[in-house]
């Protein structure tokens, strides 16, 4: 059964450092890998998809890269902000399977 | 989320009483998903669908119905609710089975006393 891991799994920076979320999943057969926000008592919110061809994607200050073979992927925030203090996710969704696994989480704080 | 809604928001329960939960999108997707998390077990799998009338199983559906008689609407049914599923549900929709990425909705707390 796939397993997905996120380390740290709270982590508190002050306002504008960078800083680089981890995740890791055990079986490399996946058709993509996708990133979450989820601030508290919300739903969650997809920030970006890398599907299993690519190696990277970025949205504003943020970065994603897979290195599928490895079962690793690295969520990347430039200059972080108070308002990205919340709960990353990212989950796999595994080939031939009708599921999206889950990492439990990196907790966020930014401090101004 | 835009495209997919759930209802209700909140819900108190009491013990043994049916509850159902709907899920509505306006994505016209194919697949439809119910999940549920817990402190310490993240997000898990409850039931999917794959059209209308076509549902499966997901890790953890014991206890749970689910009904899809319309592309856009997906119902979770707790048969006779018990204290460990006070839970925050989760619905999700995919276009490919989640090649494309999923949404999701903005989730159903449900408390059972």
């Amino acid at each position: 059964k796939q397993e997905v891991t996120q380390i740290p799994a709270a982590l508190s920076v002050p306002e504008g450092e960078n800083l680089v979320l981890n995740c890791s999943f055990t079986d490399s057969a996946i058709y993509n890998l996708q990133w979450f926000r989820q601030d508290p008592g919300k739903g969650l919110t997809s920030l970006l998809l890398i599907q299993s061809s690519q190696r990277e994607q970025t949205s504003g200050r943020l970065n994603a890269s897979l290195d599928k073979s490895s079962g690793r992927s690295t969520l990347y925030i430039a200059a972080s902000q108070p308002g990205d203090s919340a709960t990353y996710l990212c989950a796999v969704t595994q080939t031939g399977a009708n599921n999206l696994f889950f990492g439990t989480g990196t907790r966020l704080t930014v401090i101004p | 989320d835009a495209g997919i809604t759930q209802s209700p928001r909140h819900k108190v329960t009491e013990t043994g009483t049916p509850v159902t939960l709907r899920c509505h999108q306006t994505e016209n997707h194919r697949y439809m998903y119910w999940y549920r998390q817990d402190p310490g077990h993240g997000l898990r799998l409850i039931h999917y669908s794959y059209g209308v009338k076509d549902t499966d199983k997901g890790e953890v559906s014991d206890g749970y119905s689910v009904s899809r008689s319309k592309t856009e609407d997906f119902l979770l049914t707790l048969e006779s609710a018990t204290s460990s599923q006070t839970s925050v549900y989760f619905c999700a929709i995919s276009d490919f089975g989640g090649v494309g990425g999923y949404t999701f909705g903005s989730g159903t707390r449900l408390t059972v006393v």
